[in-house]
């Protein structure tokens, strides 16, 4: 059972675009979002995560927007730039069931210059 | 700090065979979470270890078992290796497995399997 369903599953942006990356999920337990950033040979690397209790979070040029209610959350790069193509994972996870991660399944992203 | 390290970086095993990973993590955690990453998916959790036991497992067959050592160091074993094994396994660390709070994990670069 895919409990967390990334879309698209590849996105072409311009230098300079907006990268929007969605993510819906069943478990209404899961209580911490992280996004990685994963680079060819690289482990996956934390970008920015949110708790259902914030609808919105920012750090520099990536934001996390979530609606607890439809069971969503979606990533936007904004300024998107050729350093930014990468594969990112969306995540879910509950804490008192010590974090263990349930990925969603990649969006790959190329920014062309 | 060098981070989440991994030995070896590339394996090439054969079906039927057994094959040992080892992960050490970063400096100040005590938590070892292992997950598979198929080509082309997200990674899947197989366990994790703390203070030296398996806290959780995930949908993994016991083919699959792992160790942790004092020096929070960890193993994952892989015994009768079949084709669909072929996969980037990769270690996480972080601090404490209590569900305190949301502890941040760090990947470290996987170990690239291919069972022929």
């Amino acid at each position: 059972q895919q409990q967390v369903k990334q879309s698209p599953q590849s996105l072409i942006v311009q230098k300079g675009g907006i990268s929007i990356i969605n993510c819906a999920y069943e478990n209404t337990a899961f209580d911490y979002f992280p996004w990685y950033q994963q680079f060819p040979g690289k482990g996956p690397a934390l970008l920015i995560a949110i708790r259902p209790d914030v609808s919105e979070k920012k750090e520099g040029r990536f934001t996390i927007s979530f609606n607890k209610s439809a069971k969503q959350f979606s990533l936007h790069i904004m300024d998107s730039q050729p350093g930014d193509s990468a594969t990112y994972f969306c995540a879910a996870s509950i804490k008192a069931a010590g974090n263990k991660l349930t990925f969603g399944g990649g969006t790959r992203v190329l920014v062309k210059p | 700090d060098a981070g989440v390290t991994q030995s070896p970086t590339h394996l090439i095993k054969t079906r039927g065979q057994q094959v040992t990973l080892r992960c050490s993590p970063k400096s100040g955690h005590d938590t070892v979470s292992w997950y598979q990453q198929a080509l082309g998916q997200g990674p899947q959790f197989i366990f994790q270890y703390y203070e030296e036991e398996e806290r959780q497992r995930g949908n993994f067959p016991d083919r699959f078992s792992g160790h942790q050592f004092p020096n929070y160091s960890s193993e994952l074993n892989v015994n009768a290796l079949l084709l669909g094994d072929s996969a980037l396994y990769l270690c996480a660390s972080s601090w404490g497995a209590t569900g305190k709070g949301y502890n941040e994990q760090f990947f470290g670069p996987g170990t690239r399997l291919t069972v022929l």
